[in-house]
């Protein structure tokens, strides 16, 4: 079946610090790929998607590739701020034939934290 | 305003009491999902309906039970919980078949079971 692996955290960095957070999956034929934010009390919003191989998603700084030789679809930002301070957690959606695309298969979430 | 909305934001309920938790959407959605958010633990896919039918149930216990009148509200009602129960209820909703597009979540239901 479909899985989603995150990288384990939590992630703890300064502000202005890189981030990356690694998401490898595996699914049969071609899934789309999410990233969702969590922030504190709040429900999951989408951050970014991509639907097929070497798409690039991108939203507020986010980017994501998808990379389907090394099934990955890893988060970055070059510069993070206390206010993406969240859960984050990467998704698939599997494809389930002719335009018809499964429901949603999600990663553990992994808590970014960004001190001033 | 995210388009699902859940009501209320905050439970605290009894073990013996009975509550329900509503969500509703209105983005033109046939798919609606609830999931549970404990605490250190993977979100929980609890049940999928799709087109007001229910084509998901993980195993849930028969103290939770769901409801969904039409494609736009779905319920969870509630009784008998135990304290292990207590965590974040998130609805969600999207196309059915076209979950591509994504997931649109609600705010989610905190639960505390005393």
């Amino acid at each position: 079946g479909d899985s989603v692996t995150q990288m384990e955290g939590p992630v703890t960095l300064s502000e202005e610090a890189c981030l990356t957070i690694n998401c490898t999956y595996t699914a049969t034929g071609y899934p789309s790929l999410f990233w969702y934010v969590q922030y504190p009390g709040e429900g999951l919003q989408l951050l970014l998607k991509a639907t097929k191989a070497d798409d690039k998603g991108s939203n507020k700084g986010f980017e994501a590739t998808y990379r389907k030789e090394t099934t990955s679809f890893h988060l970055e930002k070059g510069s993070v701020q206390v206010s993406d301070s969240a859960v984050y957690f990467c998704a698939l959606s599997g494809y389930a034939g002719g335009t018809s695309y499964g429901k949603l298969t999600f990663g553990q979430g992994t808590i970014l934290t960004v001190h001033p | 305003e995210t388009g699902v909305t859940q009501t209320p934001r905050h439970l605290v309920m009894g073990m013996t009491n009975k509550k329900s938790l509503k969500c509703e959407q209105h983005l033109g959605h046939n798919a609606m999902y609830w999931y549970k958010q404990s605490a250190k633990k993977p979100l929980e896919l609890m049940f999928v309906y799709n087109f007001k039918e229910q084509t998901e149930n993980n195993s849930v216990p028969s103290r939770f039970s769901p409801e969904c009148p039409n494609s736009s509200h779905l319920f969870l009602h509630l009784h008998t919980l135990q304290p292990e129960d207590s965590a974040l209820y998130l609805c969600a909703s999207s196309q059915a078949g076209q979950a591509n597009y994504g997931y649109t979540f609600g705010s989610g239901t905190r639960l505390t079971v005393v």
